[in-house]
């Protein structure tokens, strides 16, 4: 398995319901991202973990939560969703260089398509 | 209000000919750019990338250009061919590291054979 995987493609879930959708990569990189697509709308940056350590959330509400427990991984924890969440979830990483030294190209996986009833 | 704007959402070229995509964008602390490229059912892969210290850079058959003081960049693509037949996303980040990138809402080249 190569580059920035994603599981699952698809999820359909309803409001109550609890799922967790996974990102791995394996590119050796030491920052993960979290990006969500909704229809005829910009990618917006959810979260972005740089060596483990969160260091960025754009104000994502609480019922996204998520969790970064290696360099490889990354996992979103979806509780109590709404129907306006439906969205392609994307997850990128890149090598984090020092500030200035030149853009960190993010290498983006499938996403995840996740409809919620 | 969006900072990276892509007016056109979607472009029809002949084969052969220049794909010419913009991107405009407002915060001024953007320091480097970069073009991606989406297929159905992929993730965005990676193009071309341009700091803010150029107004060129060349890799190929594509060709980034930004005009600072307009705070304008495009993408060229000659000769087009049918399999850059997809949305092109452009992109922005402030100083490097491990920034989230700033998206467009992306233009859909189509190519005509």
């Amino acid at each position: 398995e190569t580059g920035v995987t994603q599981t699952p493609r698809h999820l359909v879930m309803g409001m109550t319901n609890k799922k967790s959708l996974k990102c791995e990569q394996h590119l050796g990189h030491n920052a993960m991202y979290w990006y969500k697509q909704s229809a005829k709308k910009p990618l917006e940056l959810m979260f972005v973990y740089s060596l483990e350590e969160r260091v960025e959330n754009n104000s994502v509400p609480s019922r996204f939560s998520p969790e970064c427990p290696n360099s490889s991984h990354l996992f979103l924890h979806l509780h109590t969703l709404q129907p306006e969440d439906s969205a392609l979830y994307l997850c990128a990483s890149s090598q984090d260089r020092l500030a200035g030294s030149g853009p960190d190209t993010q290498y983006f996986g499938p996403g995840t398509r996740l409809t919620v009833l | 209000d969006q900072q990276v704007k892509q007016n056109s959402p979607s472009l029809s070229v002949q084969e052969g000919r220049i794909s010419i995509l913009n991107c405009d964008y407002t915060n001024s602390m953007f320091d480097y750019f970069l073009w991606y490229k989406k297929y159905p059912a992929e993730g965005p892969t990676f193009l071309i990338s341009i700091s803010s210290i150029k107004d060129k850079n060349e890799d190929g058959r594509f060709t980034v250009f930004l005009n600072k003081s307009a705070k304008h960049l495009s993408l060229h693509i000659v000769p087009s061919q049918p399999g850059d037949s997809a949305v092109y996303f452009c992109a922005a980040s402030e100083g490097g590291g491990a920034d989230g990138l700033t998206f467009g809402k992306g233009t859909h080249l189509i190519i005509q054979p």
